[in-house]
């Protein structure tokens, strides 16, 4: 069976620094890796994901992911954060020969001034 | 308009009672899935589907019944409705397994 783990149910940055949102995933065969965020009250909005090819992938508002196949990590960052990126983010993971989609548990960001 | 809608938003239903939420997409995508948002668990999967008459049970499935005789409706239907099925509801659908999935707004439904 697939999971992913999100280890940190809050990560608290001040706002300008940079931000790391952990994930790791267990999956058999080549993984499909995703992050999602989710404003209150409203759906997941994707950001990023990794299908193949370069490790560091580049996504929405800055955000970027790097992916570590043995380590299997696919970690969200950016380099400076912004207090409009406070939200809730999901890691999620697919088998590329299967049919499940499965999220992590999420991770509250909260960006201070 | 493109997209995908649930329906209804927000409803109350009693202990017992069938209630069914409805997913609608306009892209014609191939993959629906229904997952339950419950604090402390994240999204848990409830059933899937991968095409028009496939479907298949994800992580939490009992007490939820789908179907999918089009490819672009996906309803879920709770046969007998219990207070731990209070949850917000979202729909997603996707193109294929490397494609990003796109969400729905959900749906809250508290079972009182």
């Amino acid at each position: 069976a697939q999971s992913v783990a999100q280890p940190e149910d809050q990560v608290n940055v001040a706002e300008g620094n940079p931000l790391t949102v952990k994930c790791t995933y267990s999956v058999s065969g080549n993984p499909y890796l995703f992050w999602y965020v989710q404003y209150p009250n409203r759906g997941l909005q994707f950001l990023l994901k990794y299908i193949t090819g370069d490790n560091l992938v580049k996504g929405s508002y800055g955000f970027e992911a790097e992916f570590n196949k043995s380590q299997t990590s696919f970690h969200l960052k950016k380099p400076s954060a912004l207090v409009s990126d406070s939200a809730l983010y999901f890691c999620a993971v697919r088998d590329s020969g299967g049919n499940m989609l499965t999220f992590g548990g999420g991770t509250r960001l909260m960006v201070k001034p | 308009d493109a997209g995908i809608t649930q329906s209804p938003r927000y409803k109350i239903t009693e202990t017992g009672r069938q209630v069914t939420l409805m997913c609608h997409q306009t892209w014609s995508h191939s993959y629906m899935f229904w997952y339950r948002q419950d604090l402390g668990h994240g999204l848990r999967l409830i059933y899937y589907s991968a095409a028009a008459d496939i479907t298949d049970k994800g992580e939490v499935p009992d007490g939820y019944v789908v179907s999918r005789s089009k490819t672009e409706n996906f309803p879920l239907t709770l046969e007998s409705a219990t207070r731990s099925q209070t949850s917000v509801y979202f729909c997603a659908s996707s193109e294929n397994p490397a494609t990003e999935a796109f969400f729905g707004q959900g749906t809250r439904l508290t079972v009182v």
